[in-house]
């Protein structure tokens, strides 16, 4: 089992304000998927990242992948209330069929 | 809208009783997940179906079982329930069930109820 840990588990910002989720783990993924869910409603796909130190811009959302592709942020510039939701980061290993999940970020933007 | 759907959207039900979840993928895509997602466990994988064949196993209790049928929809059977199986459950889609990215697309949930 590929464990991935998400920090921090609860954030609460102010809009506008910038925030970063780190994504770790101490093993080597093939890919990492971001993914935002709100409450009752299934997770959105957010961005795949591929290659080590892979950096994808989504509007106000930055994804990077580690050089070693054992992590990932998400870096949200100017946060909006839209943003609010729990983030969620998924990892691959090249010999799984499956996707490992974190356990969550929820982030609160305060309008 | 992610393509993939997902019945019934609700579900209350007892003790003991054996309940019925369907999920019909994105159209095109050939892999079914089951997730479980409750307060205290966050995302957990269930199992996967590709094709109609198990392709993947994860915390599946017995009492749980689950098939994809040749029109690619799934079931997933809940039996013998208990209060702790109370949980959203989730179905995503994928194109294949290779070993590559396996981006999934994630159905709205069932959200089930066991008093």
């Amino acid at each position: 089992t590929q464990l991935l840990e998400q920090s921090p588990q609860f954030l609460s910002i102010q809009e506008g304000e910038n925030l970063t989720v780190y994504c770790n783990s101490s093993s080597v993924f093939s890919s990492l998927q971001w993914y935002r869910q709100e409450p009752g409603e299934g997770p959105v796909l957010l961005v795949t990242v591929v290659t080590g130190g892979e950096v994808k811009k989504l509007k106000r959302l930055t994804f990077q992948f580690g050089d070693a592709r054992k992590d990932s942020s998400l870096h949200i510039t100017a946060a909006q209330p839209g943003d609010t939701g729990l983030y969620l980061c998924a990892g691959k290993g090249s010999n799984d069929y499956k996707l490992s999940f974190g356990a969550g970020t929820t982030v609160t933007v305060r309008a | 809208d992610s393509g993939v759907t997902q019945t019934p959207k609700h579900l209350i039900t007892a003790t003991g009783q054996r309940v019925t979840l369907r999920c019909s993928p994105r159209s095109g895509d050939l892999s079914v997940y089951w997730y479980q997602q409750s307060l205290d466990q966050g995302l957990q994988f269930l199992i996967q179906y590709y094709n109609g064949e198990e392709r993947a196993k994860g915390n599946i209790l017995e009492r749980f079982s689950a098939q994809q049928f040749p029109d690619l929809h799934s079931e997933l059977n809940l039996s013998s329930l208990e209060l702790g199986d109370s949980a959203l459950y989730f179905c995503a889609s994928s194109v294949g069930g290779s070993l590559a990215h396996n981006e999934q697309f994630f159905g709205p949930g069932t959200r089930l109820t066991v008093l």
